[in-house]
């Protein structure tokens, strides 16, 4: 079945590092462009980066811009997050997530279909 | 950036009664990128609706949504006791930047 499987996740200090990973399966992972999205301890959810399928083009949010670098590797079937410079506001769970792009020529609409079951990061010292 | 204003903060309501929630954004949105997706405690994100009103695979029909613009609903027609979560709505469109709403929680009495 269609599947997205996070991994990664940890306790790291202020100022550290860590690399998310996120598995896909059961799709044509080559096809989709891919989301990481995070949800601090208690409060909303809040969009981190996007990566187009082809991996030409990556987007950020300005809360992670120059620190978080997304990447993706097609045969592997896999997303990273890479996460440098960490600071506590980064605590969060992490969710890799679909984008899914439906409809024809005449209108496409787009959604976040498939989500992970998300990794959690812990940046304290 | 666009952000997205969802009211109100907590809805309670008892079975069967309908549920509006508001998703309003600070620049006109294209319909073709916003979403609902519905959160359980413990719980990854479901995708509800896409494209402002499209019900997603396996969603019940008492879930719709509407709007265009700057305004967007959703509504729960008839609660159901399962429906008590939080609600986000999302927009990613051409500033290549996304953003959630801030949530609604919708409890049943």
């Amino acid at each position: 079945q269609v599947q997205l499987v996070e991994s990664g996740g940890g306790v790291v200090q202020p100022g550290g590092s860590l690399r998310l990973s996120c598995a896909a399966s059961g799709f044509i992972f080559s096809d989709f462009d891919m989301h990481w999205v995070r949800q601090p301890p208690g409060k909303g959810l809040q969009w981190v980066a996007i990566i187009r399928y082809h991996a030409n083009s990556k987007y950020y949010a300005d809360s992670v811009k120059g620190r978080f670098t997304v990447s993706r590797d097609n045969p592997k079937n896999t997303l990273y997050l890479q996460m440098d410079s960490l600071r506590a506001e980064d605590t969060a769970v992490y969710y890799c997530a679909r984008w899914r792009r439906s409809g024809t020529i005449l209108g496409y609409q787009y959604a976040m279909d498939v989500w992970g079951q998300g990794t959690t990061i812990s940046v304290s010292s | 950036e666009i952000v997205l204003t969802q009211s109100p903060g907590t809805l309670s309501l008892s079975p069967g009664e309908r549920a509006t929630l508001s998703c309003r954004a600070s620049q006109s949105i294209s319909s073709s990128y916003l979403g609902w997706y519905q959160q359980k405690p413990g719980q990854a994100p479901r995708l509800l609706i896409y494209g402002a009103s499209s019900r997603a695979a396996g969603i019940p029909d008492r879930f719709s949504g509407s709007g265009s613009g700057t305004a967007f609903t959703l509504t729960i027609s008839s609660l159901a006791p399962e429906d008590s979560a939080v609600y986000f709505c999302h927009q990613y469109g051409n500033s290549n930047e996304g953003t959630f709403g801030q949530g609604t929680k919708v409890e049943i009495k």
